[in-house]
């Protein structure tokens, strides 16, 4: 059974930093990609940031280039994002998502976690 | 950046009957579109992709066409656990993805 678990969230001020992760089981994780998919309160879902399945290549919405990076660790089974100079509207539930399409880029996502939520107050 | 723009915004119908609902790409997606559905306080569940691949699990009831710009997704006969939140999603050439704004579909 694909199992994907997050953690990380939590309340924060405007500026600083989080880190997430997401554990991964059930399936042979070096071999999809996978992304961050968020949804902030009452709104619709917003695509992240993505990887490919070795690593070697990522990929960002334009809201979160330059503050937001994704990584992974395949000899661990989990997925990263690291957040900093977070700001009021990156207030949000993050789900971590796996890639249905078996290619090294992310195009759908078959399995999702429950989502973590980050809150970014003051 | 491509935009998915998805009509209506909400949709009132009643068990039994068909809904058909619309996603309009700013520009040639190909057939890389999928469909998700979301209830409150869950996470999204994948129901078509490939814009007319239905996902493992999903019922006949749900059927996805289109290429191009212009895709719908059909529910033939709705049933009480189909009234939710159905979000369209596209991947493009250079490796960004995005979702579309959502249709609620309602009683």
């Amino acid at each position: 059974e694909v199992q994907l678990v997050e953690s990380g969230g939590g309340l924060v001020q405007p500026g600083g930093s989080l880190r997430l992760s997401c554990a991964a089981s059930g399936f042979n994780f070096n071999s999809y990609a996978m992304s961050w998919v968020r949804q902030a309160p009452g709104k619709g879902l917003e695509w992240v940031s993505g990887i490919s399945d070795r690593g070697g290549r990522t990929y960002s919405a334009d809201s979160v280039k330059g503050r937001f990076t994704i990584s992974r660790d395949n000899s661990k089974n989990t997925l990263y994002l690291q957040m900093s100079s977070l700001r009021v509207e990156d207030t949000a539930i993050y789900y971590c998502a796996k890639d249905g399409a078996g290619i090294a880029a992310p195009y759908y996502f078959d399995y999702w976690g429950q989502g973590t939520l980050v809150t970014v107050s003051s | 950046e491509i935009v998915l723009t998805q009509s209506p915004a909400t949709l009132s119908l009643s068990p039994g009957e068909r809904a058909t609902l619309s996603c309009r790409a700013s520009q040639s997606v190909s057939s890389y579109l999928a469909w998700y559905q979301q209830k409150p306080g869950q996470a999204p569940r994948l129901l078509i992709y490939d814009a007319s691949n239905r996902a493992t699990g999903i019922p006949a009831r749900f059927s996805g066409s289109g290429s191009g710009t212009d895709f719908t997704l059909t529910i033939s006969s709705l049933e009480p656990e189909d009234f939710a939140v159905y979000y369209c999603q596209q991947r493009s050439n250079w490796g960004a993805l995005a979702f579309g704004g959502g249709t609620k579909v309602e009683i």
